[in-house]
């Protein structure tokens, strides 16, 4: 399997930024994804990087180094429900259709 | 449009029980992936077909599981006999050029 590390758990208070990490290990490397999941809800997809530096989209942002393995995904002044899980996918070019996703981030954001 | 339809969204069974998720991937899309979530393991990919084929089923737990898409606009997976642990939300997936849309997921528990 593909090596993708996120931390588990993080909190946040409403109005901040918060910002958070994804590793990768993987071979052909072909785009990173990043998708929301409520409780309860199906995974959604908020954003995709294929080329290194920062993709923006209204309050949510996404930055990718191919070069280290490394994303971020960056949520600006936060709203209670950005309360989520977070979940970093990375696809490789040997298997475009397929996504590999990390266990994903679970966000608390209190007032 | 439509996104992916699964059906049903609940179903509680008891053990030894046949049961038979179904699954509408979004008109267009040739890849197709079945999921399933729990807290304990996470999202894990179960099988994927391209243009209706089985492309890889290596994350099917065991022989109780088998998956089939007889055509483009539909795929079932199905767990004979089911047991307590098969309990989970199970995701299906479409996607064109790695974008993957999820359905609204079957929750399902086995008694």
């Amino acid at each position: 399997g593909q090596n993708i590390d996120q931390p588990t758990e993080m909190t946040a208070t409403e109005g901040a930024i918060v910002q958070i990490n994804c590793t990768y290990q993987t071979s052909g490397f072909n785009g990173l994804f990043w998708y929301q999941q409520h409780a309860g809800e199906a995974p959604t997809f908020l954003s995709y990087n294929v080329l290194d530096g920062l993709e923006e989209k209204g309050r949510f942002s996404s930055f990718l180094s191919r070069s280290k393995g490394y994303s971020y995904l960056l949520l600006k002044e936060l709203q209670m429900k950005d309360s989520a899980s977070y979940l970093c996918a990375v696809r490789r070019g040997s298997t475009l259709g397929r996504l590999y996703f990390g266990r994903g981030t679970q966000l608390t954001v209190w007032p | 449009d439509a996104g992916v339809i699964q059906s049903p969204r609940h179903e509680v069974t008891e053990m030894g029980q046949e049961v038979t998720l179904r699954c509408k991937p979004i008109s267009g899309h040739d890849y197709l992936f079945w999921y399933r979530q729990t807290m304990m393991r996470g999202l894990e990919l179960l099988i994927y077909f391209n243009n209706n084929v089985p492309i890889d089923d290596s994350g099917m737990p065991e022989d109780r599981f088998s998956a089939k898409m007889p055509n483009a606009s539909f795929s079932t997976l199905k767990i004979q006999p089911s047991e307590p642990r098969d309990s989970a939300v199970y995701f299906c997936a479409s996607s064109l050029q790695g974008l993957q849309g999820f359905g609204p997921g079957t929750r399902l528990t086995v008694l």
